[in-house]
């Protein structure tokens, strides 16, 4: 079985441009979370889906991230425009509904010059 | 505000020898902990799950126990080696459910030396 997919692995952009990534979940998970990882720091939640709908987004910054789980398979997380406090590793992760163990992507390291 | 944190933040351990650390949560509402080992490059892999009193879990060299009265769980690894450096995370759900938070430690970051 595939596990959570994420691309790009790796982005390097300079401040101020847009920057997406993209997550595909375990097939049949209907919950999927975006994190942010700080270098030294634990992963924080940025938003939760439970299959197309964002039911926890209260850490999102909303002025300059959004997210989308149209069809409450993949998902897609934006930044525009980035700022250089934005580098981090961001990790995907989802599970079956009514569990709360999740399964992590590999994450993308965003680096912002 | 819950926290979760973990001890030392950073370990270096020479091949061949074992090693500890610490995961320490709030006592109270306790539902599960949850260790991960995350190696650089890769996913974050669940490790162990733990959710009674006294629980201690082990997979190969590598076990975990559980305190909730205290409020701390230790990961061991046993004859450590150079494939055991990684990042280990504890992560307390906030209840039993996917739609609970999720609380995660700093991560102990551990290295081996051959």
């Amino acid at each position: 079985e595939a596990g959570v997919v994420q691309s790009p692995r790796y982005k390097i952009i300079e401040k101020k441009q847009p920057v997406a990534f993209w997550c595909n979940p375990i097939s049949g998970h209907n919950t999927l979370y975006w994190y942010r990882q700080n270098l030294g720091q634990g992963p924080e939640l940025l938003i939760r889906y439970e299959n197309e709908e964002a039911v926890d987004d209260s850490q999102l910054p909303k002025d300059r991230f959004s997210a989308e789980r149209l069809k409450g398979v993949d998902s897609t997380l934006k930044i525009q425009p980035a700022e250089l406090g934005d580098s981090a590793v961001y990790l995907c992760a989802s599970s079956s509904s009514g569990h709360n163990e999740q399964f992590f992507g590999p994450g993308t390291r965003l680096t912002v010059l | 505000i819950l926290n979760v944190e973990q001890s030392p933040q950073s370990l270096h351990v020479q091949e061949g020898d074992s090693t500890n650390f610490t995961c320490s949560f709030p006592s109270s509402n306790f539902y599960a902990l949850h260790w991960y080992r995350w190696e650089t490059a890769k996913s974050p892999e669940a490790l162990f799950v733990m959710t009674l009193n006294g629980d201690e879990k082990k997979k190969g060299r590598i076990s975990a126990t559980l305190n909730t009265k205290e409020g701390y769980s230790y990961l061991y690894i046993k004859g450590s080696q150079p494939e055991d450096s990684a990042t280990y995370l504890c992560a307390f759900p906030t209840g039993y459910s996917s739609a609970s938070k999720i609380i995660f430690g700093s991560g102990t970051r551990l290295s081996i030396r051959p």
